[in-house]
């Protein structure tokens, strides 16, 4: 059974500050990860979404990376803002067919960016 | 292009009663999936359709939850009778091409 682990729960950076957020998952068959952003009461935002034969997306100030092979991969932001507040998780899919293109999620890191 | 819509968008029970909620997806996409997302938790997929046929219904508490999609197009999922543990954001997305899903801005409900 897939598991995504996301570290660390919660982070507080001035504004400004480069910084990573982490996802690991127990099982590398994977057919790609997406990281996501959920504001206060609102769905989720797809923000980068890698490919299995990928090793790093990038899409304006975020980064993220792949590690197929160690089960990992961080999502970087470059000089953060106030409005990157929000919650980040990470999600991979098995597969594309029947019950395999399912998302499994990590529990999330809650950003908070101050002035 | 219109998004995902779920409504309604905040709803508060009292245990043992009976609440449903309605998700309509994007244009076109035949994949259309239900997720539970408890505080502090990421999202749980419930039940993933493929037009109006079930594919993945394993982690739904069938003994209180179903739901259905009869025309292929836009879905209600059911809790009766609600528990106090029932209270979660209900996300709605749906896919093209299996590859991306797009989610809906979710229902939210209180059991008390």
């Amino acid at each position: 059974k897939q598991e995504v682990t996301q570290i660390p729960a919660a982070l507080s950076v001035p504004e400004g500050e480069n910084l990573v957020l982490n996802c690991s998952f127990t099982d590398s068959a994977i057919y790609n990860l997406q990281w996501f952003r959920q504001d206060p009461g609102k769905g989720l935002t797809s923000l980068l979404l890698i490919q299995s034969s990928q090793r790093e997306q990038t899409s304006g100030r975020l980064n993220a990376s792949l590690d197929k092979s160690s089960g990992r991969s961080t999502l970087y932001i470059a000089a953060s803002q106030p409005g990157d507040s929000a919650t980040y998780l990470c999600a991979v899919r098995r597969g594309v067919t029947g019950g395999g293109n399912k998302l499994t999620f990590g529990t999330g890191t809650q950003l908070k960016v101050e002035l | 292009e219109a998004g995902v819509a779920q409504s309604p968008r905040y709803k508060i029970i009292e245990k043992r009663q009976s609440v449903a909620f309605w998700c309509n997806p994007i244009s076109g996409h035949a994949t259309l999936y239900w997720y539970q997302q408890i505080l502090g938790q990421g999202p749980k997929l419930l039940i993933q359709f493929q037009n109006n046929g079930v594919v993945d219904d394993s982690q739904l508490p069938k003994d209180r939850f179903s739901a259905e999609r009869l025309k292929g197009v836009d879905s209600t999922l059911k809790i009766q009778p609600a528990k106090l543990e029932d209270s979660a954001v209900y996300l709605c997305a749906s896919s093209f091409s299996g590859i991306e899903q797009f989610f809906g801005p979710g229902t939210r409900l209180t059991v008390l």
